[in-house]
């Protein structure tokens, strides 16, 4: 089974400063998600990816398979990034999204 | 298009009793799957439904079940409650499975047993 770790914990940032999310799994990956939680529980899918790299906006994913290692960057953080963001990997195609504990994020204006 | 909706939006029980809770995935889409999210465990995988067949189950006592409708709405039923089984349960739906496309969830049902 997959385990998934995420560094760090938490994060606390001023607004405007760059970000980085980090995101190691043990495992060979088919898919690999970003996922966004606000407080309240609603929760956004970023990305999903298998390779290379996505951008949407001021977030971009990267995602490294020889490393078994993704990370998730906000560039000019904002106070609505505060949220808590949550790496999630498949192992296969038809196997079950494994979770890692997540990350809580807080920009400070 | 409307999102994914899930019903109830806040529920107590007590131990012992048994709950359902309801997922109306996004028009057109297959695949619904069910996470539980506790403060300690963070989010676990419970089940996915594609096109009314079950195609993966997490690793849950067999107390929690679920099942898919033809028009893709799904529901989770757990029986037997216990304390532990408090937490925010959320479904997500997409319009092919898994990992293969990408999920959108509903706001969750905070269940809370007493």
């Amino acid at each position: 089974k997959n385990e998934v770790e995420q560094s760090p914990q938490n994060l606390t940032a001023q607004e405007g400063e760059f970000i980085t999310i980090n995101c190691s799994y043990s495992v060979g990956i088919s898919a690999l998600h970003w996922l966004q939680q606000h407080p309240g529980g609603g929760i956004v899918s970023l990305f999903m990816l298998s390779s290379g790299k996505k951008k949407h906006g001021r977030l971009i994913a990267t995602i490294n398979i020889q490393e078994k290692h993704s990370s998730l960057h906000i560039t000019a953080s904002h106070p609505r990034d505060s949220a808590v963001y949550i790496c999630a990997v498949q192992d296969s195609g038809n196997t079950p999204l494994v979770f890692g504990k997540g990350t809580r994020l807080s920009v400070i204006a | 298009k409307a999102g994914v909706t899930q019903t109830p939006r806040y529920l107590i029980k007590t131990r012992g009793q048994q709950v359902t809770l309801s997922c109306s995935p996004i028009s057109g889409h297959r695949s619904v799957s069910w996470y539980q999210q506790t403060p300690g465990q963070g989010l676990q995988f419970l089940f996915e439904y594609f096109s009314e067949t079950q195609r993966n189950k997490g690793n849950f006592p067999g107390r929690f079940s679920g099942r898919q409708f033809s028009n893709s709405r799904s529901e989770m039923n757990v029986s037997t409650l216990e304390l532990g089984d408090s937490a925010l349960y959320l479904c997500a739906s997409s319009l092919a499975s898994v990992g293969r496309d990408t999920q959108y969830f509903g706001p969750g049902t905070r269940l809370t047993v007493l």
